[in-house]
């Protein structure tokens, strides 16, 4: 399958700054970019989808001015949390390929 | 109605045994896919075996097998031999067409914690 990396794996932030989530296809061209959150002992839910060279399609009740997605390459999406707050804190990951391959994750912590 | 559903929490089986994961799901496409992974502590998301909605045959992974029964909607894994490094959480998990982005969508069930006894 795919190969993906997802930077950073962890990451401790203040109230109210920016985290920005990358996700790097290294091995093929990924159009489409799947962000997913989960909370602690929770599952998977997908955030967004990102298509390269296009805008980001949205789940119903994620907020697109705080989760700011950008896929300007094949083999490039990223995901910035603006403003995060504590309630923002979970676990972000990637996945190129709708069921094969995922990235490793992000842990955001927001203290 | 939950498209995904998972009723074990969770799951205690003993090293070398076999053990079998619910899976039931919900959809009226005619065209799906089903998905295991598996989620260790470290949160990387493993995945395990896929079933298509046209396979005729259930499908099999080295020791993890799908009990495909598609006129009862479901979808169990089956784990055999179980080792102490199967102890994970488990996410069973279907692919629809998702014609909001033009693309494919995955819906999570909640997921099983599996733990192996020694």
């Amino acid at each position: 399958g795919a190969v993906v990396s997802q930077h950073p794996s962890r990451v401790i932030c203040k109230s109210g700054t920016s985290v920005k989530i990358e996700c790097r296809s290294l091995d093929f061209q990924a159009t489409t970019m799947f962000w997913y959150r989960q909370f602690p002992k929770k599952s998977l839910m997908l955030m967004a989808t990102s298509n390269e060279g296009s805008k980001a399609t949205y789940e119903q009740g994620v907020e697109k001015d705080k989760f700011l997605i950008n896929h300007a390459s094949l083999t490039l999406s990223t995901l910035t949390v603006t403003s995060a707050h504590p309630e923002d804190s979970s676990f972000y990951i990637c996945s190129p390929q709708p069921g094969y391959t995922f990235g490793s994750g992000t842990r955001l912590t927001v203290v | 109605a939950q498209k995904i559903t998972q009723t074990q929490p969770g799951m205690f089986v003993q090293e070398k045994e076999a053990v079998t994961l619910d899976c039931t799901y919900d959809t009226s496409d005619p065209s799906y896919g089903l998905f295991w992974y598996k989620q260790p502590s470290s949160g990387e998301m493993i995945f395990l075996i896929y079933q298509g909605s046209y396979d005729q045959q259930n499908a099999t992974e080295g020791r993890y097998s799908l009990n495909f029964q598609k006129a009862r909607k479901s979808a169990n894994l089956v784990i055999s031999a179980s080792q102490l490094g199967d102890s994970a959480m488990y996410f069973c998990a279907m692919r629809e067409v998702y014609s909001g982005a033009g693309s494919y969508q995955l819906t999570f069930g909640k997921g099983t914690k599996l733990s192996v006894i020694p």
